[in-house]
């Protein structure tokens, strides 16, 4: 399966900044997907990171919180914006692999004060 | 909308044990299903896919079915060992999309 590198993978930052999270995969995929896991829950969508054009966001995302770029089929970036405290959680990024699966990275864990 | 949904939500066994972990769906549209290992502070980590057109998937001691009909897929764990101590999640697309959805887990501790 696809390696998937996710940077940073922890990061502890003051409310009001930004962040921008990193998911590098070692091949080209069509599918790449942004998740958020809030401390104690499961994963909910983000995002669909679309390359090429802008992401397709879910209900409750809106771009300007999280802006996404996928400038190609290998990369793409989650930025969180003007954080809060309620934003910490961790991130994390997936590929769809041809056989329809989904692939992980890591996980950025993001800590606000 | 889909909606997965897994019992139970923490399950502690003595080490040797045969496990079943449950996961339901309502959109039975589905055209895969997955599940997943998650380990304390980590990301996860897939161990089944179940496409729609079989009745199960099997790797190792871990078997996973999948009935459409009803909603339901069964994460099967024979000869539990302490090293399978992890959360599991069970997740599923919903009708017209690649993204998935996830039920919120079973934590399962297996005891030595």
């Amino acid at each position: 399966s696809a390696v998937i590198s996710q940077k940073p993978s922890r990061d502890i930052c003051q409310r009001g900044t930004s962040l921008t999270i990193q998911c590098q995969v070692d091949s080209q995929v069509t599918m790449m997907f942004w998740y958020r896991q809030q401390p104690g829950q499961s994963l909910t969508l983000i995002a669909t990171a679309n390359q090429g054009s802008e992401a397709t966001y879910e209900s409750g995302f809106v771009i300007d919180k999280f802006p996404i770029s996928r400038p190609n089929l290998t990369f793409s970036t989650l930025t969180v914006s003007n954080m809060s405290p309620e934003d910490s959680s961790i991130y994390l990024c997936s590929v769809e692999e041809r056989d329809g699966s989904q692939h992980f990275g890591d996980g950025t864990r993001l800590s606000i004060l | 909308k889909q909606e997965v949904t897994q019992i139970p939500a923490a399950l502690s066994v003595p080490e040797g044990e045969n496990l079943v972990l449950n996961c339901s769906f309502t959109d039975s549209a589905i055209y895969n299903l997955q599940w997943f290992r998650q380990d304390p502070g980590k990301g996860l980590t897939s161990l089944l896919l179940i496409q729609s057109s079989q009745r199960e998937q099997t790797s190792g001691r871990l078997n996973a079915s999948l009935d459409k009909s009803s909603g339901r897929s069964t994460l099967y764990i024979a000869a539990s060992q302490p090293g399978d101590s992890a959360t599991y999640l069970c997740a599923a697309p919903g009708t017209g999309r690649r993204a998935l959805t996830f039920g919120s887990g079973t934590r399962l501790q297996v005891q030595p």
